[in-house]
């Protein structure tokens, strides 16, 4: 079964500095992997996700992820961290990737990021 | 851009009653999910639908059904409450390719007491 794993239950990281969110994966086929954020009482916001191509994949508001074959690992980035990135963070993958049935995600256990003044 | 509408956004029930959440997906979107999130968990899939047919089922237990319907909204009907029903409950709609992300609604939030 498709999975995926978040091991930091919360990230600190100063203002201005660079941020990096964990996420590893397990997959029987070709992952389909996404980011998403949740900001306190607010649905998901799709951020970014990789399907197939560069291993640096690049989404909204500066954020970026890496995808790592060889790691199973799919880790969130931003150069520089904002006071505003503060927020719950998912990683995801979807279903057994094929058109129809079974496109659900699957969440990890998200990481709490936040960003210090 | 036109987003997914959930109505309603909050919801107070009392055990053993029913309720019904409400979807409206993005215009063009053929697929509906539905997850639920409880507090502190990750969102869990609970059941999808694609052209107005169940695609898939997950975790979502029986006193629970839903539908799409031929303007391709979604209800999610809840019967025979109880107070582990009390979560954030959330609709995504999609197209129905794989690789296509899944846009979320801003959520139930319903509360059983």
């Amino acid at each position: 079964a498709q999975s995926v794993a978040q091991p930091e239950d919360q990230v600190n990281v100063a203002e201005g500095n660079p941020l990096t969110v964990k996420c590893t994966y397990s997959v029987s086929g070709n992952p389909y992997l996404f980011w998403y954020v949740q900001y306190p009482n607010r649905g998901l916001q799709f951020l970014l996700k990789y399907i197939t191509g560069d291993n640096l994949v690049k989404g909204s508001y500066g954020f970026e992820a890496e995808f790592n074959k060889s790691q199973t690992s799919f880790h969130l980035k931003k150069p520089s961290a904002l006071v505003s990135d503060s927020a719950l963070y998912f990683c995801a993958v979807r279903d057994v990737p094929g058109g129809g049935a079974t496109n659900k995600l699957i969440f990890g256990t998200g990481t709490l990021l936040a960003v210090q003044p | 851009a036109a987003g997914v509408i959930q109505s309603p956004r909050h919801l107070i029930k009392e055990k053993r009653e029913t309720a019904t959440l409400k979807c409206y997906p993005i215009p063009r979107h053929d697929t509906v999910y539905w997850y639920q999130q409880g507090p502190g968990q990750d969102p869990q899939f609970l059941i999808s639908f694609y052209e107005k047919m169940q695609s898939d089922k997950g975790s979502i237990p029986d006193r629970f059904s839903a539908q799409q319907f031929s303007d391709y909204h979604s209800e999610l009907n809840m019967s025979s409450l109880e107070l582990g029903d009390s979560a954030l409950y959330f609709c995504a709609s999609s197209t129905e390719t794989a690789i296509d992300e899944q846009y979320f609604g801003p959520g139930t939030r319903l509360t059983v007491t």
